[in-house]
């Protein structure tokens, strides 16, 4: 059975600091990877996605993921994180059979 | 162009009834995920529909159940309710059964069983 694991379930920063969440997916075959963000009193919203080519993907907001297959993992970074970057944050794997599997999120708090 | 819509915003139930949840998926979105979320713990995948057709489940009990409509809108059936039941439900659809296509999400439909 495939999971998604997130290492850390808050995270603390001030402004400016560098940001890396943690993602790992147990499963064998060929897999599709996102990570999704969840504003304050927003809905999910999908912040960068990774299916084939460059394994270094950058989405929105400055927000940058690698996938290294190696070590089954997709870590979210940005180098310099703002208020407005405070948010649950959660990575998922998709299979081809359609399932869909997500981690457990990171709530991210960025003080000012 | 309007997102995932779901209805209701908010449903009270009591042990052993039976709830229905609606999900609206976006213009032209073939394919309907449904997920509960319970408090403190993550999405947990339901059910998948493409095209009228149930394409996988998660592992839960039969009881919940649901399907999808010609015009691609989804119910969610959840019978004999039990207090653990009690959870935010997110429905999100997808333009095609490819699954590199992201998922968008509607709010959700908080189900409370008393």
């Amino acid at each position: 059975a495939q999971s998604v694991s997130q290492h850390n379930h808050h995270v603390i920063l001030s402004e400016a600091a560098s940001l890396e969440l943690g993602c790992n997916y147990s499963y064998g075959g060929t897999v599709n990877l996102f990570w999704y963000v969840q504003y304050p009193g927003q809905h999910l919203q999908l912040l960068l996605k990774y299916f084939s080519g460059d394994p270094l993907v950058k989405g929105i907001k400055g927000f940058e993921a690698e996938f290294i297959k190696s070590k089954f993992s997709f870590n979210l970074r940005k180098p310099s994180v703002q208020w407005s970057d405070t948010a649950e944050y959660f990575c998922a794997v998709n299979t081809n059979a359609g399932k869909s599997t997500f981690g457990d999120g990171t709530t991210l708090t960025v003080k000012p | 162009e309007a997102g995932v819509t779901q209805s209701p915003t908010h449903l009270i139930k009591t042990r052993g009834q039976q709830a229905t949840l609606r999900c609206s998926p976006i213009s032209g979105h073939t394919s309907v995920y449904w997920y509960q979320q319970a408090l403190g713990l993550g999405l947990q995948f339901l059910l998948w529909y493409d095209e009228g057709e149930e394409r996988n489940r998660g592992n839960f009990p039969p009881r919940f159940s649901g399907r999808q409509f010609p015009n691609y809108s989804s119910e969610l059936n959840v019978n004999a309710l039990e207090l653990e039941d009690s959870a935010l439900y997110l429905c999100a659809s997808s333009s095609d059964r490819v699954s590199n296509q992201p998922q968008h999400f509607g709010d959700g439909t908080r189900l409370s069983i008393l």
